[in-house]
């Protein structure tokens, strides 16, 4: 099935830095969710948007919806040794349902 | 709040044998509810959707006969692997849907062996 373009695919990042990542696609999404999984459990909803160019804050988190509705990013500020998993974006499609349409994930590794 | 549990969180089983895996929420009512397959390393992959009181939808390539799907309730799908094999092994995820957003369940992995 289709996959939302996430990048970076991991990043290694020292305590206390600030990461960036985003997922791109071709089509237009209603709806995009941020996600953070560790081993062994289910995703976690970090951060939802339901609007063009809405910009969402959870604690150290950031995310917005991108104006063109084809995009999304994530930002973490001050990094912790806890900020460590797998990060997955999803989107809702236009006319698609309920369905999630996942990206493919980013993994961050912090280095104390 | 939009709590999702699963049961069991894991199960090993001898090939040939059925194996249930049931997703709950808990604290909301869920007209729809989604599961997916998880390989490491790799993103989830969505089997089908859940429809409480009608049949399931399954995604292209997903075996139906293989994976039967139950919505009897409003907080509660079952997911059955009927005739496990080695090859079904895998982590399976269930999630239920609420306001435009779906909630995850905490998982379960299969074994078969």
């Amino acid at each position: 099935g289709q996959q939302l373009n996430q990048s970076p695919q991991s990043m290694f990042i020292q305590e206390g830095e600030d990461v960036s990542m985003n997922c791109t696609s071709s089509s237009i999404f209603n709806t995009w969710l941020w996600y953070k999984q560790e081993p062994g459990e289910g995703p976690v909803l970090l951060i939802a948007l339901y609007k063009a160019g809405e910009l969402t804050s959870n604690g150290r988190l950031t995310a917005q919806f991108g104006i063109t509705r084809k995009d999304s990013f994530l930002n973490i500020s001050a990094s912790i040794p806890s900020d460590v998993g797998i990060y997955f974006c999803a989107g809702i499609l236009t006319g698609g349902g309920n369905k999630l349409t996942f990206g493919t994930g980013t993994q961050l590794k912090v280095e104390l | 709040g939009a709590v999702v549990s699963q049961h069991p969180s894991w199960v090993i089983c001898k090939s040939g044998t059925s194996v249930k895996i049931e997703c709950r929420s808990l604290d909301f009512q869920a007209t729809t509810m989604f599961w997916y397959r998880q390989f490491p390393k790799q993103s989830l992959m969505l089997m089908a959707t859940s429809n409480e009181g009608s049949k399931a939808t399954y995604e292209q390539g997903v075996e139906k006969d293989k994976f039967l799907i139950n919505h009897a309730s409003l907080t509660l799908s079952t997911l059955t692997v009927t005739s496990a094999h080695p090859e079904d092994s895998s982590f399976y995820i269930c999630s239920a849907h609420r306001t435009e957003t779906q909630y995850f369940g905490p998982g379960t992995r299969l074994l078969v062996l």
